[in-house]
């Protein structure tokens, strides 16, 4: 099976909270990633969290992270039509000093009025 | 300050054939990754460049090399173009080798025919 799995869409109505959820399956991941891909554009940084962290909130993104289960959510408030755009998830180790991410196929949020 | 920039934008080749795309990093960064990012699937590593040596190598065969010259931009060479080789190809950059901070380009749009 795939390293990093996501659903591949999300609809949601302009004003409502989008949750894009993704599972991993490497336990020694150290670090996880949201990336924001919009059409005919290269990938955005949206936000990373750490392994040991559970939970990372920044303006109206939070990254909820639960290392038990391997499974990691990105929850964006009062999501807007600029929000519409691939998000992925992707996971790296820290050995060796790789920090090379591995993608997920990425979800497809669809955001209408 | 200039982000990522990647050259040619879009490009159409010929199954056998050999392409070059260009990269030229965010100021400041010394180090390039370039990845592969097929229809539908997340970006896939295929090498990343350090101080001009090829550091890290994801599964990709010999037929993809690449390069880093002394002003850290870099190339990525396709030799014996397949049509499997369609893709989006995004370069990375960052600061002091790997690193999980990496600051994506728009990418090269490549149409094997």
């Amino acid at each position: 099976g795939e390293d990093v799995e996501q659903s591949l869409f999300l609809s949601v109505r302009e004003g409502d909270s989008s949750v894009i959820n993704c599972t991993y399956t490497d336990s020694s991941s150290t670090y996880l990633y949201w990336y924001k891909q919009e059409p005919g554009a290269g990938l955005q940084l949206l936000t990373y969290i750490f392994s040991n962290m559970d939970m990372k909130q920044d303006q109206r993104l939070t990254v909820l992270l639960n290392k038990k289960d391997k499974h990691l959510s990105l929850r964006i408030a009062d999501t807007q039509t600029g929000d519409s755009a691939i998000y992925f998830c992707a996971e790296s180790g820290a050995s060796g000093g790789s920090y090379i991410p591995t993608f997920g196929r990425g979800t497809s949020l669809i955001v209408h009025p | 300050d200039a982000g990522v920039t990647q050259s040619p934008t879009h490009l159409i080749k010929t199954r056998g054939q050999q392409v070059t795309l260009r990269c030229s990093p965010k100021s400041g960064h010394d180090t390039v990754s370039w990845y592969q990012q097929a229809l539908g699937q997340g970006p896939q590593f295929i090498f990343q460049y350090y101080e001009e040596e090829e550091r890290q190598r994801g599964n990709f065969p010999d037929r993809f090399s690449g390069h880093q010259f002394p002003n850290y931009s870099s190339e990525l060479n396709v030799n014996a173009l397949l049509l499997g080789d369609s893709a989006l190809y995004l370069c990375a950059s960052s600061l002091g080798g790997p690193s999980y901070e990496q600051y994506f380009g728009p990418g090269t749009r490549l149409t094997v025919t």
